[in-house]
């Protein structure tokens, strides 16, 4: 079952924040996040483990609440270049990857 | 490192075709997975395989096939082609489930008829 992005769509101004929020219905693994330009394949952003560790972006942060089961990514003070469609990957303890339905982000300057 | 291959990259089929739409990683990854992108469904999962001579089901399997023989190549085959299969399809690759980014392929954009 694939997870549940939220919002669907932002519309920022270039320097401005915005947080896209990933939750899943079963128990996970790691959550994965990744960037897709329009005609490209995805591109990695962020690995985060059970037990709080992180692998990523240097300019992009996120959390991993397990219990819950959710996922924030959190973009601050926006550029043009972040636009995109942001994707949150979960994985479950069979090494199954599965994604959600993605967030379009615009910046605009 | 020419990394995550597909070919081809644009397929016209007629619905009732067969294919094989092929991938091959060259980064010994173990994990490899197969993807459909459908606009508005996100990336949806097909098959995926965690090793050579190990494939399992994903979320939309029905209508395909894989087989691993090799750690490199992971080819999807569509058995008889139908219309709602018309989308672009990645392949990825990754070296295990721990702490390892995931590699997608440039993509097939295919159209069925």
């Amino acid at each position: 079952q694939q997870p549940v992005q939220s919002p669907q769509a932002v519309i920022l101004r270039e320097g401005e924040d915005a947080v896209i929020n990933c939750s899943s219905s079963k128990a996970l693994y790691s959550v994965h996040w990744y960037r897709q330009k329009h005609g490209e394949a995805p591109v990695f952003l962020m690995i985060l483990l059970k037990g709080g560790e992180q692998k990523g972006h240097e300019k992009i942060s996120a959390s991993f609440n397990e219990k819950k089961q959710q996922s924030s990514l959190y973009l601050t003070a926006s550029q043009l270049s972040y636009s995109g469609t942001y994707f949150c990957g979960t994985e479950d303890f069979e090494g199954k990857l599965t994604f959600g339905q993605g967030t379009i982000l615009t910046v605009h300057p | 490192n020419a990394g995550v291959t597909q070919t081809p990259k644009f397929q016209v089929l007629k619905t009732g075709q067969s294919m094989t739409l092929q991938c091959a990683q060259d980064m010994n990854h173990e994990y490899m997975s197969w993807y459909r992108q459908d606009p508005g469904m996100g990336l949806r999962l097909i098959h995926y395989s965690v090793g050579a001579g190990i494939t399992d089901q994903g979320e939309v399997p029905n209508g395909y096939n894989v087989s691993r023989s090799t750690t490199e190549d992971f080819p999807l085959r569509l058995l008889s082609a139908a219309p709602s299969q018309t989308s672009v399809y990645f392949c990825a690759s990754r070296a295990t489930r721990s702490y390892n980014e995931q590699f997608f392929g440039p993509g097939t954009r295919l159209t069925v008829l």
